[in-house]
């Protein structure tokens, strides 16, 4: 079976723009999460999308965020990019809720 | 004060050696504990997930809870070049990702 896949692999963006990220989970997987891992902070929970509804949102700004398709293919968006979003964004898919399979991230800089 | 404590390394030991990694937490209501491992330029990958206090054994790694003190270890035995990783813990008060809490990560390198 196919792991998750994330894309692209690496962005570089200016302060101001926006961005999109892709992740296509596990096949049979419905829930889809995204998490912002910096240095400092860890990994922080951004949301969780199951069945095309978000069911849970972390504490992040309004500027951040996310979709899912039919297909549980999901997008995450970054609005008016800040120096501050410079980060690896990590989805992760599961079925069960206490397992979780992370893809291999996407590395934002923001210049 | 953040709510999971993780030193962040790095930490180096000789191919063979027992490897100790620890987390402390501030947050009594935490149930679920988890240690992930993550390889340079990869998402992290669960390893074992424990609830509530005692020792899970799986192979060559043992995980401990002691909820009395509020501390986790992962215990890594007869440690290999290629457990050279970060390792996360990270934990919760219930299933379900929303509430999970993530240490910032323990770097190990295991030197042949």
């Amino acid at each position: 079976k196919a792991g998750v896949t994330q894309t692209p692999r690496y962005l570089i963006k200016t302060r101001g723009q926006q961005v999109t990220l892709s992740c296509s989970p596990i096949s049979g997987h419905r829930s889809v999460s995204w998490y912002q891992q910096t240095p400092g902070q860890g990994l922080q929970f951004l949301f969780e999308y199951f069945s095309e509804t978000q069911r849970n949102k972390g504490n992040f700004p309004g500027r951040f965020s996310g979709r899912q398709f039919s297909n549980s293919r999901s997008e995450m968006n970054v609005s008016t990019l800040e120096l501050g979003d410079s980060a690896l964004y990590l989805c992760a898919s599961s079925i069960h809720q206490d397992t979780q399979y992370f893809g291999p991230g996407t590395r934002l800089t923001v210049l | 004060q953040k709510e999971v404590e993780q030193d962040p390394g790095p930490l180096s030991v000789p191919e063979g050696a027992i490897v100790s990694l620890n987390c402390t937490y501030s947050n009594s209501a935490f149930q679920y504990f988890m240690w992930y491992r993550q390889y340079s330029r990869k998402g992290p990958e669960l390893l074992m997930y424990t609830y509530s206090s005692g020792n899970k054994e799986d192979g060559r790694f043992t995980a401990q809870v002691d909820k009395s003190s509020k501390y986790i270890s992962l215990f890594i035995r007869d440690s290999q070049p290629s457990d050279s990783a970060t390792y996360l813990c990270a934990m919760s008060p219930d299933l379900g990702f929303q509430k999970l809490v993530f240490g910032t990560g323990t770097r190990l390198l295991v030197s042949p």
